[in-house]
């Protein structure tokens, strides 16, 4: 199956660190990468739908400044927690699709971000 | 009004039988694709299955199926003969193709699977 690579999968700063997720598609070529943030025994909440070579198009409530995120490759997406806080702390998780709507996403392991 | 339900928050199901996750869907796209994954404690995310709107047939995959009902709007996931590593979160999921290119994604609440020896 697809392989989707998420790195790193643990990350623990300081308040006031800016923090780097990269989601890498390994063996297809990802037209739109999704990310998702998930409170411990709650579901996905989805953040930001990306399509490389254009901008984001984030959720309701998501703080565009807060959470930059970057599609500049077909296999590339980055998530930028900036000046993070103690309330930013969760476990946040890429996932990779093709373009079309009966494609399946298939998701990075997850990164858990601890912030301190 | 929600776009994925799962009623079921926990289940429980003896190794070796057959059990049923709920989950129904509210949409007015008529093509969209509905999805199951697995979410283990480790975290991970497991694609299982997978429906397309169009499909006329239900989607099997090994001991999943999924019992596809497009005028109830219900996409339920069937999970024969359980086995130990079947416990785990079970989420539903819904693509919608947005006008503009933009697609989107919504999660159900997920439900908690149980395999008892």
């Amino acid at each position: 199956g697809a392989v989707v690579s998420q790195h790193p999968s643990w990350v623990i700063c300081k308040s006031g660190t800016s923090v780097k997720i990269e989601c890498r598609s390994l063996d297809f070529q990802a037209t739109t990468m999704f990310w998702y943030r998930q409170f411990p025994k709650q579901s996905l909440m989805l953040m930001a739908t990306s399509n490389e070579g254009s901008k984001a198009t984030y959720e309701q409530g998501v703080e565009k400044d807060k959470f930059l995120i970057n599609h500049a490759s077909l296999t590339l997406s980055t998530l930028t927690v900036t000046s993070a806080h103690p309330e930013d702390s969760s476990f946040y998780i890429c996932s990779a699709s093709r373009a079309s709507s009966n494609q399946p996403q298939h998701f990075g392991d997850g990164t858990r971000l601890s912030i301190l | 009004a929600q776009k994925i339900t799962q009623t079921q928050p926990g289940m429980f199901v003896q190794e070796k039988e057959a059990v049923t996750l709920d989950c129904t869907y509210d949409t007015s796209d008529q093509s969209y694709g509905l999805f199951w994954y697995k979410q283990p404690s480790s975290g991970e995310m497991i694609f299982l299955i997978y429906q397309g709107s169009y499909d006329e047939q239900n989607a099997t995959e090994g001991r999943y199926s999924l019992n596809f009902q497009k005028a109830r709007k219900s996409a339920n996931l069937v999970i024969s003969a359980s086995q130990l590593g079947d416990s785990a979160m079970y989420f539903c999921a819904m693509r919608e193709g947005i006008s503009g290119g933009y697609q989107k994604v919504t999660f159900g609440i997920g439900t908690k699977l149980q395999v008892i020896p």
